[in-house]
């Protein structure tokens, strides 16, 4: 069974970067099988797709956080994170790290979520 | 403002069947038969229920099924059972996304 928990700052000042670790067990990030994904949520708003990375290093982001985010691999500690930059209040939400099998169009595994708020 | 449009809760009796919809547009959820669902309980991670419209993951109860009819999908729980109070949220593919997701519904078992 594959497991991903979320780590970083609950706790972000406004302007700074969000820095945020997946941790995932019972998978090697290097096995090539899955995408590994970061998705948030807005309180009481919908989710939306932030952006993936793949064992090669591929990445994937979402159009409208191109210019902030960026999403990378530590093999070494089968971790993968996020990094967001020039944050506002707008990025307060609950931040989920998911797995997606390559070649498929869902998430297969999910963490339970981390909420970081953005403070002035 | 979601991309996928779905009722903010849904309720109905023990035994009883419940449908969630999940409407979006022909670049997402009319376009492609990449509809999934997810379950998530309080302080919990989301649990993938329904992928490719209406297929199940090994595992999941068959008393979760799924379809689409043009630019909405659906979620149908058929007897209700209280462990199925939960959120419920759908994702689809989406030609300019490339993921959109819905709010959420939550479903409450009298």
């Amino acid at each position: 069974q594959v497991q991903l928990q979320e780590s970083g700052p609950g706790l972000v000042k406004s302007s700074q970067t969000l820095s945020l670790s997946c941790t995932v067990s019972g998978a090697s990030l290097s096995s090539g099988i899955y995408y590994w994904n970061w998705v948030r949520q807005h309180p009481g708003k919908g989710l939306e797709w932030l952006g993936s990375i793949y064992y090669s290093g591929t990445t994937s982001y979402n159009p409208s956080l191109t210019s902030r985010i960026t999403v990378s691999l530590d093999t070494s500690k089968n971790q993968f994170s996020l990094n967001l930059s020039s944050v506002t209040a707008a990025d307060t939400a609950v931040y989920y790290c998911a797995a997606q099998s390559l070649g498929e169009f869902f998430f297969d595994y999910w963490g339970r979520g981390t909420l970081v708020t953005v403070s002035s | 403002q979601s991309a996928l449009t779905q009722p903010a809760s849904v309720s109905g009796s023990p035994g009883q069947s419940i449908t969630i919809s999940c409407t979006g547009t022909s670049s997402d959820v009319g376009g492609h038969d990449y509809v999934s669902w997810y379950q998530q309980h309080p302080g919990k991670a989301p649990r993938l229920i329904i992928f490719d419209v209406s297929n199940r993951p090994s595992g999941v109860s068959n008393r979760f099924s799924g379809s689409k009819s043009g630019n909405t999908a659906s979620l149908t729980i058929s007897g209700l059972q209280a462990e199925d109070e939960a959120d419920y949220f759908c994702t689809s593919y989406s030609t300019n996304s490339p993921y959109v997701f819905g709010a959420g519904t939550k479903v409450t078992v009298l």
